[in-house]
């Protein structure tokens, strides 16, 4: 089944622990993307990244990292999360194009 | 920069009644356009989309038609269903990045 699968699904952590969201595609899509979703604000883009290596930021890149080292997984890194990073996060691909995306579950994230 | 603006929510309608939620845009080049629907908990998943002017979008019973004239690309359905609940979100997609940029979205509830 083509998906797009993060993991964990909750996570509720300390200000300042380090932590990392997994994401992964089976699609071969080379576009992927991180989104955060917040209410009243609707869906932000933190980064993306149209291929493998090939990273940029997106309007609220601020305290998040990525990588693309694999075409298929594309991370999101916190290093020192704090409350304000408290959301709804999701993980995105698409082929390149103008094409939809396929979205992941999303992973809600607590920090306390 | 690229905007989606979506009209204020909630909605609230009884089971088979017309549904309409409006949906303006402003990008530059030529976007494709596309409503994204958002079940309680779960990610996002792509409704309809449509690439170029005049174009339409269907699924599902849903509609929307892609006017460049207007900037536009309202949502229509005939007749809703409770199964219908849930958030919906317009968005576009344009630029060298491929970003997708949503509206603010709507909550819709429809009522037995």
């Amino acid at each position: 089944e083509a998906q797009v699968t993060q993991n964990p699904r909750y996570l509720i952590t300390v200000t300042g622990k380090k932590l990392t969201v997994t994401c992964s595609q089976n699609m071969n899509h080379e576009y992927m993307s991180w989104y955060r979703q917040d209410p009243g604000l609707g869906l932000r883009q933190i980064y993306y990244s149209m291929n493998v290596e090939v990273t940029d930021k997106g309007d609220v890149p601020e305290g998040y990292k990525v990588s693309r080292k694999e075409k298929r997984n594309f991370p999101l890194i916190l290093e020192s999360p704090s409350p304000n990073q408290t959301s709804l996060y999701f993980c995105a691909s698409s082929l390149t194009g103008g094409g939809g995306y396929t979205f992941g579950s999303g992973t809600r994230l607590t920090v306390v | 920069g690229d905007s989606v603006t979506q009209m204020e929510g909630p909605v609230t309608l009884s089971e088979e009644a017309f549904l309409t939620i409006n949906c303006t845009y402003t990008a530059t080049g030529y976007p494709s356009l596309f409503w994204y629907v958002q079940y309680p908990g779960e990610g996002l998943q792509l409704l309809l989309k449509a690439t170029k002017a005049d174009d339409k979008g269907s699924n599902k019973g849903f509609e929307a038609t892609y006017r460049k004239e207007t900037t536009s690309f309202h949502l229509e359905k005939g007749s809703v269903q409770v199964s219908d609940s849930a958030v919906y979100f317009c968005a576009l997609r344009a630029g060298a990045n491929s970003k997708l940029t949503f509206g603010k979205g709507i909550t819709l509830s429809v009522r037995p």
